[in-house]
């Protein structure tokens, strides 16, 4: 069964630093997205993609943040200078159309920000 | 937007035992409802979907009942197990937007 793979499985940086996380969505899906999960909190919308440039983002989603889909497989979301409220397990997923269809979630990058 | 609230945070039933999980939401606009079961340290894996265009949907021991008047949606396991033990989460989405709205999981214990 095809997957959602996202890497690396746990990130440790220093405040300050840039992340980059990577996700390798579903091959024939055309939506992808980025939510995260604080410790014991919702998991959270953060932006979708599609077509080349973002659809939609959230209020979390400032500056810091972007997302980009270099090639034809891999979708990265940068956080360009990490604080430490960014420590949160992320998520990436995709679905093979925009609506009303199941969403394929990777295994997760917790991202850890001391 | 769209606002999900899910109940209980946690819940412990013994072996054989029925668990359900409530979750309400906001807004009438949203037609497509999942459910998602997180193992721990896994990925948040679907285990059952409804559409705003059906009442009920049944897939062996699981079922999910949507209300679109009351708005609320509620997941069922029926002889639960220990393996059902995990964190599940229910989502909303709005039929014009590409997002889901998730709730706050329930942690559920399946006691031998």
């Amino acid at each position: 069964e095809p997957e959602v793979t996202q890497t690396p499985s746990h990130q440790v940086t220093q405040m300050g630093q840039e992340v980059i996380l990577r996700c390798v969505p579903i091959s024939n899906h055309l939506y992808f997205y980025w939510y995260r999960q604080i410790l014991g909190q919702k998991v959270e919308f953060l932006v979708s993609f599609y077509n080349n440039e973002i659809s939609e983002k959230s209020e979390i989603f400032d500056d810091q943040f972007s997302v980009e889909r270099p090639d034809g497989s891999n979708f990265t979301l940068k956080i360009r200078s990490t604080k430490l409220e960014d420590s949160a397990m992320y998520f990436c997923a995709s679905t093979k159309r925009g609506e009303d269809t199941e969403a394929f979630f990777g295994q997760g990058t917790r991202l850890t920000v001391v | 937007g769209e606002n999900v609230e899910q109940h209980p945070s946690t819940l412990s039933v013994q072996e054989g035992d029925s668990a359900v999980i409530k979750c309400t939401y906001s807004d009438s606009a949203s037609n497509y409802f999942p459910w998602y079961k997180q193992e721990l340290g896994k990925r948040p894996q679907l285990i059952i979907d409804i559409r705003s265009n059906v009442g009920e949907k049944k897939d062996q021991r699981i079922a999910v009942t949507l209300n679109k008047t009351a708005k609320h949606f509620s997941l069922h396991i029926t002889e639960t197990q220990p393996e059902d033990s995990a964190v599940y989460f229910c989502a909303a989405r709005l039929s014009s937007f590409n997002k889901f709205y998730f709730g706050s999981g329930t942690k559920l214990n399946v006691k031998p």
